[in-house]
């Protein structure tokens, strides 16, 4: 698992703070994305970044934003969160996107607490 | 649209005992299928995938897969349990062109000693 960190691995908030979460790559990989994981529910997709640019955003609240300044580092800004955006956040990579035919590597997560 | 379903909430199996979990697929055009498992506390991991060629696709840990077209399933299977394999098994599909894999909802696996 070294190969994608995340941090922080566990964090709560309010639901007026900001904080945000960090995704990092070893693997020299070209694309990163979010995924929010719910009890019982599939991996949504949140959002795609191939080589830098953003090419999916799976209409995903304006509270939740994103940014890559690098194909290494993916970020997660969030802000005015509500409850049931509780759950655990993933952050994968794979060798780049759009191809479909790239296994992804996930890192362990950010369990968010909303409160 | 793409569609992934994995049946069985829960699959139970006595160690050393052959092992499926299943899943089947919709996806216009032809599908790229993966299998990825998931640890207590821990992200997903890639067991193996299927792009194009033979039916059947080895992976890691002594995992395999079958891709069988007629009946749009990609059934994960290993010949003899571990208790160490109890985990979350997920499915996913993905195709050419698209940016977007999708998850199935995921299948625990219990494995008894």
């Amino acid at each position: 698992e070294t190969g994608v960190t995340q941090t922080p691995r566990h964090l709560v908030m309010g639901m007026t703070n900001k904080k945000s979460l960090k995704c990092e790559q070893h693997l020299g990989h070209n694309a990163m994305y979010w995924y929010k994981q719910s009890a019982k529910k599939p991996l949504e997709l949140m959002f795609v970044y191939n080589f830098k640019e953003q090419t999916e955003n799976n209409s995903v609240p304006s509270r939740f934003s994103p940014e890559c300044p690098n194909s290494s580092h993916l970020f997660l800004h969030l802000h005015t969160l509500q409850p049931e955006d509780s759950a655990l956040y993933l952050c994968a990579s794979s060798q780049e996107a759009g191809q479909g035919v790239y296994e992804q590597y996930f890192g362990p997560g950010t369990r968010l607490t909303v409160t | 649209a793409q569609s992934v379903a994995q049946p069985e909430d829960q699959v139970n199996v006595a160690e050393g005992n052959p092992l499926t979990v299943k899943c089947t697929y919709s996806v216009s055009g032809n599908p790229y299928l993966f299998w990825y498992v998931q640890y207590p506390n821990r992200g997903l991991q890639f067991l193996l995938k299927y792009i194009t060629g033979d039916n059947l696709v080895k992976g890691s840990y002594g995992f395999e897969a079958e891709f069988n077209k007629s009946q749009t399933s990609f059934h994960l299977k290993k010949p003899s349990a571990l208790v160490s394999d109890s985990a979350l098994y997920f499915c996913a599909v993905s195709r050419s062109g698209t940016y977007k894999y999708i998850f199935g909802t995921g299948t625990r696996l219990k494995v008894l000693a």
